[in-house]
């Protein structure tokens, strides 16, 4: 099947520091990609919709300048948390389709974020 | 979004067959039913996707009421590998563009010896 990657896999920072993440579609081009996060024992939380060659849109309660969504090519979308601070540390999950055609959503391996 | 109703966790003994069944009343009518499988600290993994009546892979089976108000998934002969959670989603399938999938709950299965 098709494959995402994500990295880094996992990383930790200091507080007030900025975090990349990002998340590549390796052998299929994504118009569209899927943000998520994810708290121990918990479900995922969609947060953003990543639009290639647009702005992204957001869930309500996201802030969409905490979190910066870029979508630059049709194979990778990033994620960048800003001024990190210890209650963004999470496990954050990229999802992407194929095409509009297909029903099934390929998710990336994960990254966890630690914010000291 | 159709909302998603499932058990919050089952216990089951390796070798026998688990079912997990999934609630979504407000199903829409082109509303594709896909369930994944999430081991700790990685990605979900497509398990199964099903519109109506029963769909079947190499791994599990989807058994889908004519109402589509709820959908049971089929593990057979569960492994201790098998130990997950496993999440049960409706949105747009095939051909109706890209989906948002807003994941419920899920079920976290714990398979013992």
């Amino acid at each position: 099947g098709a494959v995402v990657s994500q990295h880094p896999s996992r990383v930790i920072c200091k507080s007030g520091t900025s975090v990349k993440i990002e998340c590549r579609s390796l052998d299929f081009q994504a118009t569209t990609m899927f943000w998520y996060r994810q708290f121990p024992k918990q479900s995922l939380m969609l947060m953003a919709t990543s639009n290639e060659g647009s702005k992204a849109t957001y869930e309500q309660g996201v802030e969409k300048d905490k979190f910066l969504i870029n979508h630059a090519s049709l194979t990778l979308s990033t994620l960048t948390v800003t001024s990190a601070h210890p209650e963004d540390s999470s496990f954050y999950i990229c999802s992407a389709q194929p095409g509009p055609n297909t029903g099934e959503l390929f998710f990336g391996e994960g990254s966890r974020l630690t914010v000291l | 979004l159709a909302k998603t109703t499932q058990p919050i966790s089952m216990d089951s003994y390796e070798g026998q067959e688990v079912n997990i069944t999934c609630s979504h009343n407000n199903i829409a009518t082109n509303d594709y039913i896909t369930w994944y499988q999430q081991f700790p600290s990685q990605g979900p993994r497509f398990i199964i996707q099903g519109y109506k009546t029963k769909v079947t892979n190499e791994v599990a089976s989807l058994f889908i009421p004519a109402d589509r108000k709820s959908s049971t998934l089929s593990l057979p002969r569960v492994s201790l590998s098998d130990t997950a959670v496993y999440y049960c989603l409706v949105g747009a399938g095939m051909n109706t563009g890209f989906q948002k999938l807003v994941f419920g709950t899920g079920t976290r299965l714990l398979v013992s010896p």
